[in-house]
């Protein structure tokens, strides 16, 4: 069974930038579509992100558009999302996820990134 | 954008019980749902898709049933490894939603 794993959360200020990365193991990576979910502490499950295997395909629900970058190398089995202007309400653990027949059924374990001067 | 209300928000039950939970959407799925359970410090995982398509590995003790825009998800004889949250979540229509989430804790 394959593998996720998340890098790159932390500790930014307001209005800053952020990349995280997404690493896949144990399955073929280009032919999935991977997403990005994310929780808020004490909170629910937000989706935030999906590209396709070939990144023909990309989408972002109208709350982060413009500020939240998907994009991703099959070359190296790494999907990243970048966030800019970053807000207190991103405040969150961001969950990789690959998707298959419309179905999340692999999770990284998920990584932070706090939002605080 | 498709919300999904998810009813009880939390239920207190106890080893042995059967404990149903609901999540009504704003308009019909087409049957594009899913539930997934989280415990604490913990990434979700994958119950069932498809409305009632068990995932590989789940125990049968869990079931989903519904159609058009009610679906529910079932767990009969409840036990001590169930005490979880559970989300459920459409896939049918962008922007991809989840339920709020059904919290089953011991009575």
């Amino acid at each position: 069974e394959g593998q996720l794993l998340e890098s790159g959360g932390g500790l930014v200020q307001p209005g800053g930038s952020l990349r995280l990365s997404c690493t896949a193991s144990g399955f073929r990576f280009s032919t999935y579509a991977i997403n990005w979910v994310r929780q808020a502490p004490g909170k629910g499950l937000e989706w935030v992100s999906e590209i396709s295997g070939s990144s023909a395909e990309i989408y972002y629900p109208d709350s982060v558009k413009g500020r939240f970058t998907i994009s991703r190398d099959n070359s190296k089995n790494t999907v990243y999302l970048e966030i800019t202007r970053l807000r207190a309400e991103d405040t969150a653990t961001y969950y990789c996820v690959r998707q298959v027949l419309r179905v999340f059924d692999i999770w990284g374990q998920g990584t932070m990134v706090i939002v605080s001067p | 954008d498709i919300q999904i209300a998810q009813s009880p928000s939390s239920v207190s039950a106890s080893v042995g019980d059967r404990v149903t939970m609901t999540c009504r959407a704003s308009q019909g799925l087409s049957n594009w749902l899913a539930w997934y359970q989280q415990k604490p410090g913990k990434a979700p995982k994958l119950l069932l898709h498809y409305t009632s398509t068990l995932h590989t590995g789940v125990p049968s003790r869990f079931s989903g049933s519904g159609s058009g825009s009610t679906f529910t998800l079932t767990i009969n004889s409840l036990q001590p490894e169930d005490f979880a949250t559970y989300y459920c979540q459409q896939s049918n229509s962008f922007p991809l939603t989840f339920g709020g989430g059904t919290k089953v804790d011991i009575k």
